[in-house]
């Protein structure tokens, strides 16, 4: 069985792009999320989609937003990029039913903003 | 504030003897704790986890301890193996919520042969 599957693994911008980042959930998982990790602040929650719906938002500007498509994959995009979004961004499915935070989490994107 | 602590970035410890993993919170409402390791170059991975309605779950060489009531929660890793070095997350998760963690800094544990 796939994994999750997260891309491009690896990207550089420059401050005021965006960037758009890909995720392919486990295979009957319909619920993904995103993290955003960096040294200093850990892992921290980005949004939860579940059936293309939104379920639950952290705490980051209007800048970063996702969404996701009937075939459960997801997108997230980060606009007008600064350097403080240079971070790895992690994408976790979970399947309908399992115990709360059993996350399934893709390698991950690493995006460096110049 | 950090609602969930892991106050040891490193822990080293001798193949074969025990490893202890804390994690301190501050959010009474926090419902499911849950450990994941994380390799260099690879996603967390899921570990162990602990309803707040349990004082304890095991899995294997591996058991969570939850003290309600000093809001702290540990992990036992015995015995340890080399295998096992790697970043350990502690999260945890409110209102029953499946994606939405907040999580600890992480506690890089090296176990030496």
């Amino acid at each position: 069985k796939a994994g999750v599957t997260q891309t491009p693994r690896y990207l550089i911008k420059t401050r005021g792009q965006q960037v758009t980042l890909s995720c392919s959930p486990i295979s009957g998982h319909r619920s993904v999320s995103w993290y955003q990790q960096t040294p200093g602040q850990g892992l921290q929650f980005l949004f939860e989609y579940f059936s293309e719906t939104q379920r639950n938002k952290g705490n980051f500007p209007g800048r970063f937003s996702g969404r996701q498509f009937s075939n459960s994959r997801s997108e997230m995009n980060v606009s007008t990029l600064e350097l403080g979004d240079s971070a790895l961004y992690l994408c976790a499915s979970s399947r309908t039913g399992a115990p709360a935070g059993e996350l399934f989490f893709g390698e991950g994107s690493r995006l460096t903003v110049l | 504030d950090q609602q969930v602590k892991q106050n040891s970035p490193s822990l080293s410890v001798q193949e074969g003897r025990i490893s202890i993993l804390n994690c301190d919170y501050t959010n009474s409402m926090f419902d499911y704790f849950l450990w994941y390791k994380k390799y260099p170059a690879e996603g967390p991975t899921f570990l162990i986890s602990i309803s707040s309605i349990k004082d304890k779950n095991e899995d294997g060489r591996f058991t969570v301890f939850l003290n309600k009531s000093a809001k702290h929660l540990s992990l036992h890793i015995v015995p340890s193996q080399p295998g096992d070095s790697a970043v350990y997350f502690c999260a945890a998760s409110v209102g029953g919520s499946q994606g939405n963690l907040i999580f600890g800094k992480g506690t890089k544990l090296s176990v030496k042969p």
